[in-house]
């Protein structure tokens, strides 16, 4: 079965500092991994996903993530935290199953920004 | 483009009463699957609706159940409430098999 470990409930970091989120997984085959954030109120937007390829994925708001197939891991990552980047961050797993893709997601880690 | 809209925003019901829980998929999109997420929790998948059938269900019981209509749209009912289900239901849409789903705000039940 497919599962996710976000081992971090809560992060707080101050704003203009880098930031790494830890995820690990557990998948029978290569993985499609994905990264979401969910602001207060709001549903979830998803920002990266890996499917196969470079290691190293981009995705929007300055994020990037890299897939460590040895490490079962699929960190995500920023340069530059803004106060704006306070949410709620989850990683989720998936992979081919039954014609459709469902992403099993991990518990989250909530992510506060200090000025 | 509207995206995923989800109605109502919130709800109250009481034990053991009906629930049914609406959503319009992104323009575009044919695929919608409904998620629960519970208070400090992830999202956890309940079905998925692709063209008007139930393509994939998780481990949910036959309480929760729904539909797809011509339109894409979906509809998630939830029989004979319990305490439990109280939570904020996700519905997203994507098309095809569904990689990188889009999502809905949610509605947002409590049942008391």
């Amino acid at each position: 079965a497919q599962s996710v470990t976000q081992p971090d409930i809560h992060i707080t970091v101050s704003e203009g500092a880098s930031l790494e989120l830890r995820c690990n997984y557990s998948y029978g085959a290569t993985p499609y991994l994905f990264w979401y954030v969910q602001s207060p109120g709001q549903g979830l937007q998803l920002l990266l996903k890996y499917f196969s390829g470079d290691t190293l994925v981009q995705g929007i708001k300055g994020f990037e993530a890299e897939f460590k197939r040895s490490q079962s891991s699929f960190n995500l990552r920023k340069p530059s935290v803004h106060w704006s980047d306070a949410a709620e961050y989850f990683c989720a797993v998936g992979g081919p199953s039954g014609g459709s893709y469902i992403p099993t997601f991990g518990r989250g880690t909530s992510l506060i920004v200090h000025p | 483009d509207a995206g995923v809209t989800q109605s109502p925003t919130h709800l109250i019901k009481t034990r053991g009463q009906q629930v049914t829980l609406r959503c319009s998929p992104k323009s575009g999109h044919d695929t919608v699957s409904w998620y629960q997420q519970a208070l400090g929790q992830g999202p956890q998948f309940i079905f998925q609706y692709y063209e008007e059938e139930e393509r994939q269900r998780g481990n949910f019981p036959d309480r929760f159940s729904g539909h797809q209509f011509p339109n894409y749209s979906s509809e998630l009912n939830v029989n004979a409430l319990l305490l439990g289900d109280s939570a904020l239901y996700l519905c997203a849409s994507s098309s095809g098999r569904g990689t990188g789903a889009f999502f809905g705000q949610g509605t947002r039940l409590t049942v008391v």
